[in-house]
């Protein structure tokens, strides 16, 4: 049983907020990622880390910021939503090999 | 660079019949894992197998079972006499050894079991 955590799990909040989605893991994994979904569609990786102080752009560009301060937290921050924005995203964790993830969060920009 | 590519867009099929979904990928590492991962409505991806490139034994879990053939780049997905409770995207995957980055996945095929 996988223990990666993603809150809020819906969010729906009007353009030009800050918003900061929060993914948390007790496995002690160093590496973590998010995803960028679309409902249905194949998965984007904007994120990982590879452990403490570490973060790295992933393939698609996105205009959203991470940080990794501790192992086990890896939040993402938009400065200024925008409808553009509008997904699902999905926060994982791995060690070496499979990655685990969470339940994710659909944000909704209006 | 690599390439996972999942041909079947969606699936349909009345339960109780067996359904396949493939996987074909591409990678120049000798060494690779591949995932099969499942999304139900709810969003969430479940975790479902792993192989490695150097493990071709195929594997027969419950209603499951997995087919790894590397001289076809092929790691197919087997659910026997299928249920509703089975409906949902199945994501194929890849990674290379050594790198945190590179998990690939496919575009995912929408399964459908009507009742």
């Amino acid at each position: 049983e996988a223990d990666i955590y993603q809150t809020p799990r819906y969010l729906v909040i009007g353009t030009g907020k800050k918003i900061t989605l929060e993914c948390s893991q007790t496995m002690g994994h160093d590496k973590m990622y998010w995803y960028q979904q679309d409902p249905g569609m194949e998965l984007h990786l904007i994120h990982y880390s590879y452990g403490v102080n570490s973060t790295e752009k992933g393939d698609l560009s996105s205009e959203s910021t991470v940080s990794r301060i501790r192992t086990e937290h890896f939040p993402l921050t938009l400065e200024s939503a925008r409808p553009s924005h509008t997904s699902q995203y999905l926060c994982a964790s791995s060690e070496n090999t499979e990655a685990f993830f969470g339940q994710g969060t659909r944000l909704t920009v209006v | 660079a690599q390439k996972v590519t999942q041909a079947q867009t969606e699936i349909s099929v009345v339960e109780k019949e067996d359904v396949t979904l493939d996987c074909v990928y591409e990678t120049r590492d000798t060494t690779y894992y591949l995932f099969w991962y499942k999304q139900p409505p709810s969003g969430e991806l479940v975790f479902l197998i792993r192989r490695n490139s150097f493990d071709e034994q195929n594997e027969i879990s419950g209603r499951y079972s997995w087919n790894f053939q590397k001289s076809t780049s092929s790691f197919n997905f087997t659910i026997t006499a299928s249920q509703v409770v089975d409906s949902a995207v199945y994501f194929c995957a890849l990674r290379s050894s050594g790198s945190a980055r590179q998990l690939t996945f496919g575009s995912g095929t929408q399964l459908t079991v009507l009742p």
